[in-house]
Protein backbone atom coordinates (compact mmCIF):
# COMPACT_ATOMS: atom_id res chain seq x y z
CA UNK A 1 0.00 0.00 0.00
CA UNK A 2 1.29 3.55 -0.78
CA UNK A 3 2.04 6.00 2.25
CA UNK A 4 2.86 9.33 2.73
CA UNK A 5 4.70 10.76 6.05
CA UNK A 6 4.87 14.85 6.59
CA UNK A 7 6.20 14.37 10.21
CA UNK A 8 6.16 18.27 10.66
CA UNK A 9 2.75 19.22 11.88
CA UNK A 10 3.58 23.05 12.11
CA UNK A 11 6.77 24.58 11.27
CA UNK A 12 6.79 28.56 12.73
CA UNK A 13 9.39 31.08 11.02
CA UNK A 14 10.08 34.51 11.09
CA UNK A 15 10.31 35.94 7.60
CA UNK A 16 13.27 35.55 5.38
CA UNK A 17 14.31 32.76 7.10
CA UNK A 18 14.50 29.55 5.02
CA UNK A 19 11.96 26.62 5.68
CA UNK A 20 12.55 22.92 4.41
CA UNK A 21 9.43 20.47 4.45
CA UNK A 22 9.77 17.16 4.68
CA UNK A 23 7.90 14.27 3.13
CA UNK A 24 8.75 10.65 2.80
CA UNK A 25 7.08 7.96 0.83
CA UNK A 26 6.48 4.29 0.72
CA UNK A 27 5.47 2.57 -2.50
CA UNK A 28 5.40 -0.93 -4.27
CA UNK A 29 5.24 0.98 -7.44
CA UNK A 30 8.23 1.37 -10.04
CA UNK A 31 6.52 4.18 -11.81
CA UNK A 32 4.96 6.79 -9.58
CA UNK A 33 4.03 10.46 -9.50
CA UNK A 34 4.87 12.94 -6.43
CA UNK A 35 3.15 16.34 -6.04
CA UNK A 36 3.06 18.78 -3.67
CA UNK A 37 -0.08 20.97 -3.32
CA UNK A 38 -0.26 24.50 -1.51
CA UNK A 39 -3.59 25.52 0.67
CA UNK A 40 -3.64 28.85 1.79
CA UNK A 41 -5.98 29.99 4.32
CA UNK A 42 -8.96 30.90 1.72
CA UNK A 43 -8.67 27.17 1.84
CA UNK A 44 -8.24 26.43 -1.82
CA UNK A 45 -5.28 23.71 -3.16
CA UNK A 46 -3.10 24.90 -5.31
CA UNK A 47 -0.32 22.71 -7.34
CA UNK A 48 3.17 23.63 -6.78
CA UNK A 49 4.50 20.47 -8.76
CA UNK A 50 4.42 17.17 -10.29
CA UNK A 51 7.72 15.16 -10.19
CA UNK A 52 7.53 11.76 -11.67
CA UNK A 53 10.21 8.71 -10.50
CA UNK A 54 12.57 8.40 -12.90
CA UNK A 55 13.35 12.19 -12.96
CA UNK A 56 15.40 12.91 -10.11
CA UNK A 57 16.63 15.59 -10.36
CA UNK A 58 15.95 18.56 -8.15
CA UNK A 59 13.79 21.61 -9.40
CA UNK A 60 13.73 25.13 -8.52
CA UNK A 61 10.97 27.64 -8.93
CA UNK A 62 11.67 30.85 -7.76
CA UNK A 63 11.77 30.46 -4.38
CA UNK A 64 10.94 27.06 -3.72
CA UNK A 65 12.83 24.21 -4.35
CA UNK A 66 12.27 20.74 -4.24
CA UNK A 67 14.57 17.63 -3.30
CA UNK A 68 14.10 13.95 -4.72
CA UNK A 69 15.84 11.34 -3.69
CA UNK A 70 14.64 7.97 -4.51
CA UNK A 71 17.45 6.42 -2.46
CA UNK A 72 15.52 7.65 0.69
CA UNK A 73 12.14 7.66 -0.50
CA UNK A 74 11.70 11.57 0.27
CA UNK A 75 11.01 14.49 -1.58
CA UNK A 76 11.52 17.35 0.44
CA UNK A 77 10.42 20.95 -0.57
CA UNK A 78 12.52 24.08 0.66
CA UNK A 79 10.85 27.58 0.46
CA UNK A 80 13.65 30.16 0.99
CA UNK A 81 13.58 33.90 2.04
CA UNK A 82 9.91 32.87 3.44
CA UNK A 83 7.32 35.59 2.71
CA UNK A 84 4.13 35.94 5.30
CA UNK A 85 2.09 35.04 2.23
CA UNK A 86 4.01 31.58 2.30
CA UNK A 87 1.70 30.44 5.58
CA UNK A 88 -0.50 28.02 4.57
CA UNK A 89 -1.18 23.93 4.97
CA UNK A 90 1.21 22.24 2.16
CA UNK A 91 0.88 18.83 1.47
CA UNK A 92 2.93 16.02 0.02
CA UNK A 93 0.91 13.50 -2.53
CA UNK A 94 2.12 10.51 -3.63
CA UNK A 95 0.45 8.75 -7.21
CA UNK A 96 0.36 5.24 -8.99
CA UNK A 97 1.12 5.70 -12.76
CA UNK A 98 -2.18 4.92 -14.47
CA UNK A 99 -1.75 4.75 -18.52
CA UNK A 100 -3.61 8.18 -19.16
CA UNK A 101 -3.98 9.57 -16.19
CA UNK A 102 -1.84 10.86 -12.89
CA UNK A 103 -4.27 8.21 -10.90
CA UNK A 104 -5.57 8.81 -7.01
CA UNK A 105 -3.59 11.05 -5.10
CA UNK A 106 -2.42 9.92 -1.83
CA UNK A 107 -2.05 12.73 0.92
CA UNK A 108 0.38 12.97 3.83
CA UNK A 109 -1.30 15.08 6.37
CA UNK A 110 0.41 18.58 5.79
CA UNK A 111 2.35 20.53 7.19
CA UNK A 112 1.10 23.62 8.49
CA UNK A 113 3.47 26.43 7.98
CA UNK A 114 3.50 30.03 9.93
CA UNK A 115 5.58 32.80 9.11
CA UNK A 116 5.95 36.12 11.10
CA UNK A 117 6.54 39.73 10.39
CA UNK B 1 -7.38 27.87 -14.12
CA UNK B 2 -9.37 24.41 -14.67
CA UNK B 3 -13.07 24.66 -14.73
CA UNK B 4 -14.60 23.06 -12.21
CA UNK B 5 -17.44 23.61 -10.02
CA UNK B 6 -18.80 22.23 -6.62
CA UNK B 7 -22.11 23.03 -4.86
CA UNK B 8 -23.34 23.67 -2.78
CA UNK B 9 -20.27 25.18 -1.11
CA UNK B 10 -21.51 25.18 2.59
CA UNK B 11 -24.35 23.15 3.82
CA UNK B 12 -25.84 22.19 7.34
CA UNK B 13 -28.05 19.61 7.70
CA UNK B 14 -29.11 16.92 10.31
CA UNK B 15 -27.85 13.37 10.91
CA UNK B 16 -30.22 10.90 9.26
CA UNK B 17 -30.99 12.87 6.14
CA UNK B 18 -29.47 12.08 2.62
CA UNK B 19 -27.32 14.98 1.06
CA UNK B 20 -25.85 15.14 -2.55
CA UNK B 21 -22.65 17.26 -3.22
CA UNK B 22 -22.17 17.75 -6.59
CA UNK B 23 -19.09 18.11 -9.22
CA UNK B 24 -19.05 20.38 -12.69
CA UNK B 25 -16.38 20.51 -15.10
CA UNK B 26 -15.97 22.31 -18.14
CA UNK B 27 -12.75 20.30 -19.55
CA UNK B 28 -14.28 17.33 -20.48
CA UNK B 29 -11.62 15.50 -18.45
CA UNK B 30 -11.86 11.46 -18.02
CA UNK B 31 -11.30 11.52 -14.23
CA UNK B 32 -12.96 12.82 -11.79
CA UNK B 33 -12.56 11.96 -8.04
CA UNK B 34 -13.73 12.98 -4.50
CA UNK B 35 -11.96 13.43 -1.78
CA UNK B 36 -12.05 14.28 1.69
CA UNK B 37 -10.37 16.64 4.44
CA UNK B 38 -9.83 16.22 8.21
CA UNK B 39 -7.60 17.58 10.70
CA UNK B 40 -4.28 14.98 10.79
CA UNK B 41 -5.62 13.29 7.80
CA UNK B 42 -4.47 15.13 5.26
CA UNK B 43 -7.30 14.37 2.14
CA UNK B 44 -8.80 11.21 1.26
CA UNK B 45 -10.07 9.45 -1.54
CA UNK B 46 -13.56 8.72 -1.09
CA UNK B 47 -14.75 7.41 -4.88
CA UNK B 48 -13.53 8.25 -8.44
CA UNK B 49 -14.84 7.91 -12.06
CA UNK B 50 -12.72 6.97 -14.91
CA UNK B 51 -15.62 7.58 -17.47
CA UNK B 52 -19.50 8.12 -17.46
CA UNK B 53 -20.95 5.23 -15.11
CA UNK B 54 -17.39 3.87 -14.62
CA UNK B 55 -16.73 4.69 -10.35
CA UNK B 56 -14.90 2.88 -8.04
CA UNK B 57 -14.18 3.25 -4.37
CA UNK B 58 -11.42 4.83 -2.80
CA UNK B 59 -9.73 4.60 1.38
CA UNK B 60 -12.60 5.95 2.82
CA UNK B 61 -15.89 4.88 0.79
CA UNK B 62 -18.38 3.41 3.36
CA UNK B 63 -21.24 5.47 3.60
CA UNK B 64 -20.68 7.11 0.24
CA UNK B 65 -22.09 6.57 -3.03
CA UNK B 66 -21.30 8.20 -6.61
CA UNK B 67 -22.70 8.49 -9.57
CA UNK B 68 -21.42 10.30 -13.05
CA UNK B 69 -24.04 10.23 -15.86
CA UNK B 70 -22.39 12.80 -17.95
CA UNK B 71 -18.80 13.39 -18.70
CA UNK B 72 -19.43 17.02 -16.73
CA UNK B 73 -20.76 16.17 -13.76
CA UNK B 74 -19.69 13.45 -10.45
CA UNK B 75 -22.11 13.42 -7.67
CA UNK B 76 -21.19 12.42 -4.40
CA UNK B 77 -24.53 11.05 -2.06
CA UNK B 78 -24.48 10.72 1.79
CA UNK B 79 -27.39 8.30 1.81
CA UNK B 80 -27.64 8.88 5.71
CA UNK B 81 -25.47 11.73 6.61
CA UNK B 82 -23.83 10.76 10.49
CA UNK B 83 -21.94 13.60 12.61
CA UNK B 84 -18.77 11.63 11.32
CA UNK B 85 -19.60 13.03 7.85
CA UNK B 86 -19.01 16.82 8.70
CA UNK B 87 -15.89 17.33 6.42
CA UNK B 88 -14.98 19.08 3.56
CA UNK B 89 -15.53 17.96 0.43
CA UNK B 90 -13.02 18.31 -2.85
CA UNK B 91 -13.52 16.98 -6.17
CA UNK B 92 -10.80 16.58 -8.66
CA UNK B 93 -10.06 16.10 -12.02
CA UNK B 94 -7.20 14.37 -14.03
CA UNK B 95 -5.69 16.50 -16.77
CA UNK B 96 -4.55 13.87 -19.70
CA UNK B 97 -0.95 12.27 -19.35
CA UNK B 98 1.25 14.62 -21.44
CA UNK B 99 -0.30 17.62 -20.16
CA UNK B 100 2.36 19.86 -18.05
CA UNK B 101 -0.39 19.97 -15.60
CA UNK B 102 -2.09 17.89 -13.34
CA UNK B 103 -4.88 17.09 -11.00
CA UNK B 104 -7.01 20.40 -10.37
CA UNK B 105 -9.13 20.47 -7.43
CA UNK B 106 -12.42 22.14 -6.95
CA UNK B 107 -12.95 25.35 -4.30
CA UNK B 108 -14.56 22.50 -1.84
CA UNK B 109 -18.04 22.05 -0.02
CA UNK B 110 -17.66 22.35 3.72
CA UNK B 111 -20.59 19.96 5.15
CA UNK B 112 -22.10 20.19 8.57
CA UNK B 113 -23.84 16.96 10.04
CA UNK B 114 -25.59 17.63 13.29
Amino acid sequence: AQKVTQAQTEISVVEKEDVTLDCVYETRDTTYYLFWYKQPPSGELVFLIRRNSFDEQNEISGRYSWNFQKSTSSFNFTITASQVVDSAVYFCALSEALTDSWGKLQFGAGTQVVVTP
Amino acid sequence: DAGITQSPRHKVTETGTPVTLRCHQTENHRYMYWYRQDPGHGLRLIHYSYGVKDTDKGEVSDGYSVSRSKTEDFLLTLESATSSQTSVYFCAISEPKGSTDTQYFGPGTRLTVL
